[in-house]
């Protein structure tokens, strides 16, 4: 099914380790993001891409990195992880940034730093 | 920054209630946005909404753009279990002066004791 795809699922990393969570979509969407979702703090958005080669910070960026080689991948990348970036992080994805029609999100990766 | 206050922020439901939740905010938006998050999944859009004054329904779900572009309403009406859930309003202007969608805090719907 067409759609956003994260991998993992679920992830448990130590204090100081690095990672990698991926998000793919093959809806030829030019706009993609990543947010957190934190209880009782709603949706912050981390980072995002209105194309290929273009990235730019959201609200809570510190300690995240972005790149966007292709239109289909934008994999989000936490260098040295901290208990504090605990959370459930969703991709999503969209024909343009300020569309119409919203986001489309993918099924979330729910992350533990201990 | 731009933020939406929704409430309420949780509420018990009884099968065959109905249910009511808003978001307001100081800014002004052209379009609002209504998404369902179930347990474990990411949110899926409700409804959309794009011209002050709209009102929509899906099934048994109306939402409503408020006329100065500050806020939104949600009601569902003779709620089911299945609505059990977190609801989040979202916004942005779309056009010229365009930002990301921005998002509420969330609704939390539960099941009656």
């Amino acid at each position: 099914n067409a759609g956003v795809t994260q991998t993992p699922k679920f992830q448990v990393l130590k204090t100081g380790q690095s990672m990698t969570l991926q998000c793919a979509q093959d809806m030829n969407h030019e706009y993609m993001s990543w947010y957190r979702q934190d209880p009782g703090m709603g949706l912050r958005l981390i980072h995002y891409s209105v194309g290929a080669g273009i990235t730019d910070q959201g609200e809570v960026p510190n300690g995240y990195n972005v790149s966007r080689s292709t239109t289909e991948d934008f994999p989000l990348r936490l260098l040295s992880a901290a208990p504090s970036q605990t959370s459930v992080y969703f991709c999503a994805s969209s024909y343009s940034r300020g569309t119409i029609y919203g986001y489309t999100f993918g099924s979330g990766t729910r992350l533990t730093v201990v | 920054g731009q933020q939406l206050n929704q409430s309420p922020q949780s509420m018990f439901i009884q099968e065959g209630e109905d249910v009511s939740m808003n978001c307001t905010s100081s800014s002004i938006f052209n379009t609002w946005l209504w998404y369902k998050q179930d347990p474990g999944e990411g949110p899926v859009l409700l409804i959309a909404l794009y011209k002050a004054g709209e009102l929509t329904s899906n099934g048994r779900l109306t939402a409503q753009f408020g006329i100065t572009r500050k806020d939104s309403f949600l009601n569902i009406s003779a709620s089911i279990p299945s609505d059990v859930g977190i609801y989040f309003c979202a916004a942005l202007n779309y056009g010229g002066s365009q930002g990301n969608l921005i998002f509420g805090k969330g609704t939390k719907l539960s099941v009656k004791p």
